[in-house]
């Protein structure tokens, strides 16, 4: 069965610091991966999306995310913090070559950002 | 902004009462489906749509039907509401599965008594 984990519920980071949001997934095929963000009292956005092409995928708002095949790992990566960036992250797999596009999310990270 | 429309956006009810929640889409996406998000467990899929009259359950459909009699509505059931089910519902839809993005509705916050 497919699993998604988020490691660490919560993150802190300072304005203009690295933003690191970490997901390990567990998948008995080739996975397909996505990064969603969610504001407040909204409903979520994809950010970016990896489906078996490049590994290293870049997305909207300045952040990107690598796919590592070895690790089972596609953690979530931005250089730099802007305050906009507070939100609830969440990490999602879905089967391949499944085409019903059911989504296996993880917990949550929720991102603070600090001045 | 993907159109997708959530009806009621609030509700309040009773332990036992129905309650039914509406999806309206005017993207004619094929795909549609329904999570209830949770604290400590993100998005869990309830069910999901592929087509009129096409449902399937997902990993928490218990105590949940729906029903999708046009493309643009997707319509979520509880038979008889328990406090377990307060929760935030959100729908979703995409064209055509598979690796294509979702749009995520705004959600409606239910609150069973």
């Amino acid at each position: 069965a497919q699993s998604v984990t988020q490691l660490g519920s919560h993150v802190s980071v300072s304005e203009g610091a690295l933003v690191l949001l970490r997901c390990n997934y567990s998948s008995s095929v080739p996975p397909y991966l996505f990064w969603y963000v969610q504001y407040p009292n909204q409903g979520l956005q994809l950010l970016l999306k990896y489906t078996s092409a490049a590994t290293l995928v870049k997305g909207i708002n300045g952040f990107e995310a690598e796919f590592k095949k070895s690790e089972t790992s596609f953690h979530l990566t931005k250089p730099s913090a802007h305050m906009s960036d507070a939100a609830e992250y969440f990490c999602a797999v879905s089967e391949a070559p499944s085409n019903t596009g059911k989504l296996i999310f993880g917990q949550g990270t929720t991102l603070q950002v600090k001045p | 902004d993907a159109g997708i429309t959530q009806s009621p956006r609030h509700k309040v009810t009773e332990t036992g009462t129905p309650v039914t929640l509406r999806c309206h889409q005017t993207e004619n996406h094929r795909y549609m489906y329904w999570y209830r998000q949770d604290p400590g467990h993100g998005l869990r899929l309830i069910h999901y749509s592929y087509g009129v009259k096409d449902t399937d359950k997902g990993e928490v459909s218990d105590g949940y039907s729906v029903s999708r009699s046009k493309t643009e509505d997707f319509l979520l059931t509880l038979e008889s509401a328990t406090s377990s089910q307060t929760s935030v519902y959100f729908c979703a839809i995409s064209q055509s599965g598979s690796t294509d993005t979702q749009y995520f509705g705004p959600g409606t916050r239910l609150t069973v008594l």
